[in-house]
C-alpha cells in the first residue's frame, strides 16, 4: 500500500499563475515532508522542506504547506516559470528516526509560456 | 553546496557481466548514503540503506547477494550489480545525507544500466 500519494500525474499551467501540486500521505510517523524536482536522465534535486512542527515554509517562489490532520500537503510555485517543466516528487520520512525517504509517483508539471 | 556525483552515467553491457556504480559526495561529509531503484513512470524504490563502516541495511525483497553496497568512507559508497541479467535493467540513483534526521537527501543523476 502506497504511503506517499500524488494522485494527479500531470499538471498544465500558464505562465505566471499559481502552479499547486498535492501529496497525501497514510503514515502518521511521518513528520518531515519534502519536495524535489526531476529532470528526464538526472537525479532529484532538492526544493523544499517542512517539518511536522510548522504548517508553511516558503523559500522565494516555493511554499510549502502541511495540513496534519488531513495528512496534505501541497507544493505552490508562483509566478510558475517555463524552466519549472519538470517531474516534481513528494517525500516522507519518519524524521527524527532519521529514516529513508518514503517518494510519491510524481506529477508531471508543464508550464506553457 | 551539497553535491553528490554518481559514477558512470550509463552502463551498456551483456548478461552475467557485475557492474560496478559509485556515488560520491564532493561538499560534504554523508554519514548515511542510499541507493534507489526507478523503473519507468514509477516512483524511486529505496533498496538500501548504508552508513559509513557498517553493513547495508537492504529493503525487503532486495537481494543483498545481488546488489553489493559498501560504504567505505564518509564520502564514498559503490554498489555493484553481480551478475547483471535483463531484469536488472533500470536506473540506479544514489543519494547522500549529512547528518542523523531532518536533513534533505541530495540525489546523483542516477545511472542507466541496460543488460543485454
Amino acid at each position: 500500500d502506497q504511503q506517499v500519494k500524488q494522485n494527479s500525474p500531470s499538471l498544465s499551467v500558464q505562465e505566471g499563475r499559481i502552479s499547486i501540486l498535492n501529496c497525501d500521505y497514510t503514515n502518521s510517523m511521518f513528520d518531515y515532508f519534502l519536495w524535489y524536482k526531476k529532470y528526464p536522465a538526472e537525479g532529484p534535486t532538492f526544493l523544499i522542506s517542512i517539518s511536522s512542527i510548522k504548517d508553511k515554509n516558503e523559500d522565494g517562489r516555493f511554499t510549502v504547506f502541511l495540513n496534519k490532520s488531513a495528512k496534505h500537503l501541497s507544493l505552490h510555485i508562483v509566478p510558475s516559470q517555463p524552466g519549472d517543466s519538470a517531474v516534481y516528487f513528494c517525500a516522507a520520512s519518519e524524521g527524527q528516526a532519521g529514516t529513508a525517504l518514503i517518494f510519491g509517483k510524481g506529477t508531471t508539471l508543464s508550464v506553457s509560456s | 553546496g551539497a553535491v553528490v556525483s554518481q559514477h558512470p552515467s550509463r552502463v551498456i553491457c551483456k548478461s552475467g557481466t557485475s557492474v560496478k556504480i559509485e556515488c560520491r559526495s564532493l561538499d560534504f561529509q554523508a554519514t548515511t548514503m542510499f541507493w534507489y531503484r526507478q523503473f519507468p513512470k514509477q516512483s524511486l524504490m529505496l533498496m538500501a540503506t548504508s552508513n559509513e563502516g557498517s553493513k547495508a541495511t537492504y529493503e525487503q525483497g532486495v537481494e543483498k547477494d545481488k546488489f553489493l553496497i559498501n560504504h567505505a568512507s564518509l564520502t564514498l559508497s559503490t554498489l555493484t550489480v553481480t551478475s547483471a541479467h535483463p531484469e536488472d535493467s533500470s536506473f540506479y540513483i544514489c543519494s547522500a545525507r549529512a547528518g542523523p534526521s531532518y536533513q534533505p537527501q541530495h540525489f546523483g543523476d542516477g545511472t542507466r544500466l541496460s543488460i543485454l
